[in-house]
């Protein structure tokens, strides 16, 4: 079965330093995966997302993420965290196991940037 | 700017009394999916449309409907809301081809009183 994880509920870091907000996936075949973020009482936004290519994605606000194959995971990065990261991150998957229209979201990882 | 717009963005509603949500978009995106969402936790999808064609999941409940009349509008009925019903509701978009990253409006907080 098709899968994301996102094996933390909370990531708390200092403004400045930089961030990862982790997440695992679990697909057959060639995964398109993508990072989602949603503010308070807002819906969510893409981020960016890994379907070919490079390794490395760069995506909106600064943020990247680093697609690895063997160890199927997609982590977010940021080099230097803003207060204003501060949300909830969704990991997500193409379910292509349904004709690819539908979308498996991890949990979801609530990001704390202290000033 | 393209986007996707919900209406209204915050809907109070008695236990019982039918409600509509509504969705529309200017992106021309031929999918168009409603999720329910509880307390920051992942969206759950309750339905998507590929143009007409309509896709209900499994465990949606026979009290939740959706209509599409046409490509830029989507609306969600819940026939009789009940307090478990209470959630943020997301309407999204996509494309049929590339890469299907999904276009979320800003939501709907729905409230059974």
């Amino acid at each position: 079965a098709q899968s994301v994880a996102q094996p933390e509920d909370q990531v708390n870091v200092a403004e400045g330093n930089p961030l990862t907000v982790k997440c695992t996936y679990s697909v057959s075949g060639n995964p398109y995966l993508f990072w989602y973020v949603q503010y308070p009482n807002r819906g969510l936004q893409f981020l960016l997302k890994y379907i070919t290519g490079d390794n490395l994605v760069k995506g909106s606000y600064g943020f990247e993420a680093e697609f690895n194959k063997s160890q199927t995971s997609f982590h977010l990065k940021k080099p230097s965290a803003l207060v204003s990261d501060s949300a909830l991150y969704f990991c997500a998957v193409r379910d292509t196991n349904t004709g690819g229209f539908k979308t498996i979201f991890g949990a979801g990882t609530r990001l704390f940037v202290k000033a | 700017d393209a986007m996707v717009i919900q209406n209204p963005r915050y809907q109070v509603t008695q236990f019982g009394k039918p409600v509509t949500l509504s969705c529309s978009q200017t992106l021309n995106h031929n999918v168009m999916y409603w999720y329910q969402q509880k307390s920051s936790q992942a969206p759950k999808l309750l339905f998507h449309y590929y143009d007409k064609d309509f896709n209900n999941e499994a465990d949606t409940p026979d009290n939740f409907q959706s209509r599409r009349p046409n490509t830029s509008f989507c609306f969600l009925d819940i026939r009789s809301p009940g307090l478990g019903d209470a959630a943020m509701y997301l309407c999204a978009t996509s494309r049929t081809s590339g890469s299907y990253e999904q276009y979320f409006g800003p939501g709907t907080r729905l409230t059974v009183t």
